[in-house]
């Protein structure tokens, strides 16, 4: 089970840091991934974490700007979110790369955080 | 990394088989044996139901299958039922990002 928080309203150019809690499974045999779905739009892949934080990747779009992070021990991973866009709006989910079903497919996802960014 | 190209929708009655494309190029689709589709019902997560082009996950019913030809993938639903109606996505490894995600397509059962 993967389960996101943190979203809220925040002005542009604001902060914020989204959390998401695993249980259920080897959070550390894992890697994980976190994807964004603006209002009424399609899914858009962000970045991906490797399962010992030796390895990150972010969508261009977010590169330099939002950071993840993870912490096997606490299962939890994080994504700090800087420099806020009105166009970074959306629903933020929080999901597991396979193991099992191929190697870039998302098998278990959280039920998102919404991140609106507004003045 | 541009989106994968998928139809903004499609539809058919229960019963039929409807295809659901996704076009992308030879850095991802192409290029590649790592193609997705996921299901997404209204206010829920996405769900995995093909992943390597053809292959399905435990649990997911075999009306569901995936094909490629070239730089364009398909997601093929045979006997339609109304709980297939919903948002449909593909995604595929890029050589440029690790995955990319197409449009999606709204399936109407009608």
């Amino acid at each position: 089970q993967l389960v996101e928080s943190g979203g809220g309203l925040v002005k542009p150019g604001g902060s914020l840091r989204l959390s998401c809690a695993a249980s259920g499974f080897s959070f550390s045999d894992y890697y994980m991934s976190w994807v964004r779905q603006a209002p009424g739009k399609g899914l858009e892949w962000l970045s991906y974490i490797s399962p010992t934080d030796t390895y990150t990747k972010y969508a261009d779009s977010v590169k330099g700007r939002f950071t993840i992070s993870r912490d096997n021990g606490r299962t939890s991973l994080w994504l700090q979110m800087n420099s806020l866009r009105v166009e970074d709006t959306a629903l933020y989910y929080c999901a597991r790369v396979s193991n099992d079903y191929g190697d870039y497919s998302l098998d278990s996802w959280g039920q998102g955080t919404l991140v609106t960014v507004s003045s | 990394q541009s989106a994968l190209t998928q139809p903004a929708s499609v539809s058919g009655s229960p019963g039929q088989s409807i295809t659901i494309s996704c076009t992308g190029t030879g850095s991802d689709i192409g290029g590649y044996n790592y193609v997705s589709w996921y299901q997404q019902h209204p206010g829920q997560a996405p769900k995995l139901m093909i992943y390597d082009v053809t292959n399905r996950p435990s649990g997911i019913s075999n009306r569901f299958s995936g094909s490629k030809s070239g730089n364009t993938a398909s997601l093929t639903i045979s006997g339609l039922q109304a709980e297939d109606e919903a948002d449909y996505y593909c995604s595929s490894f890029t050589s440029s990002s690790p995955l990319v995600f197409g449009g999606g397509t709204k399936l109407t059962v009608l």
